[in-house]
């Protein structure tokens, strides 16, 4: 059982150059989610998705694009890359509401923009 | 955005001791809690989902309690080891209808041998 599967899992990219950063999930999860991790910060929720077609931002969205075609995928894209998306980025995925079901989470993706 | 609040920041102790956390929470509209455990390099793993006012979960020497009325919840650990070290994640459950969850900048946990 792969559980949530994120790649790559380091990056390094130029500003203003585009990339993909992939999330799937066999656990046929409804609730799919992307947060980003900084120094002296919690995570932070920058997408979300509550099933196949529906997405919407959470708390730090601008610079990213979501899009969840599958139950499975949740691809992060980020339009032109800024040193502040410099970060380690987790994707999580939940059965249900998050309420009463646990999240899992991928391994997560260091990146860093020079 | 709830505004969630972990206390300490960070903890020392010695292997063996008994230690214990906070995460403060807004009690207004409550739904859920959970606590994460956060080993570096790792992605963090659940330990608990707490729903109920007065809940109480355990899993080996962690334990954790839940007050809603008054918005905190403890994390214990118990005659702690070395493999404790890790930083602990509180997150409620935002009250909006999708119900996502908000994370406190966790408790780090330092254990000697």
């Amino acid at each position: 059982n792969a559980g949530v599967t994120q790649t790559p899992k380091f990056q390094v990219l130029k500003t203003g150059q585009s990339m993909t950063l992939q999330c799937a999930q066999d656990m046929n999860h409804e609730y799919m989610s992307w947060y980003r991790q900084d120094p002296g910060m919690g995570l932070r929720l920058i997408h979300y998705s509550v099933g196949a077609g529906i997405t919407d931002q959470g708390e730090v969205p601008n610079g990213y694009n979501v899009s969840r075609s599958t139950t499975e995928d949740f691809p992060l894209r980020l339009l032109s890359a800024a040193p502040s998306q410099t970060s380690v980025y987790f994707c999580a995925s939940s059965y249900k509401s998050w309420g009463n079901t646990e999240a899992f989470f991928g391994q997560g993706t260091r990146l860093t923009v020079v | 955005i709830l505004n969630v609040e972990q206390s300490p920041q960070s903890l020392h102790v010695q292997e063996g001791d008994s230690t214990n956390f906070t995460c403060s929470f807004p009690s207004s509209n409550f739904y859920a809690l959970h606590w994460y455990r956060w080993e570096t390099a790792k992605s963090p793993e659940a330990l608990f989902v707490m729903t109920l006012n007065g809940d109480e979960k355990k899993k080996g020497r962690i334990s954790a309690t839940l007050n809603t009325k008054e918005g905190y919840s403890y994390l214990y650990i118990k005659g702690s080891q070395p493999e404790d070290s890790a930083t602990y994640l509180c997150a409620p459950r935002d009250g909006g209808s999708q119900g996502n969850l908000i994370f406190g900048k966790g408790t780090k946990l330092s254990v000697k041998p």
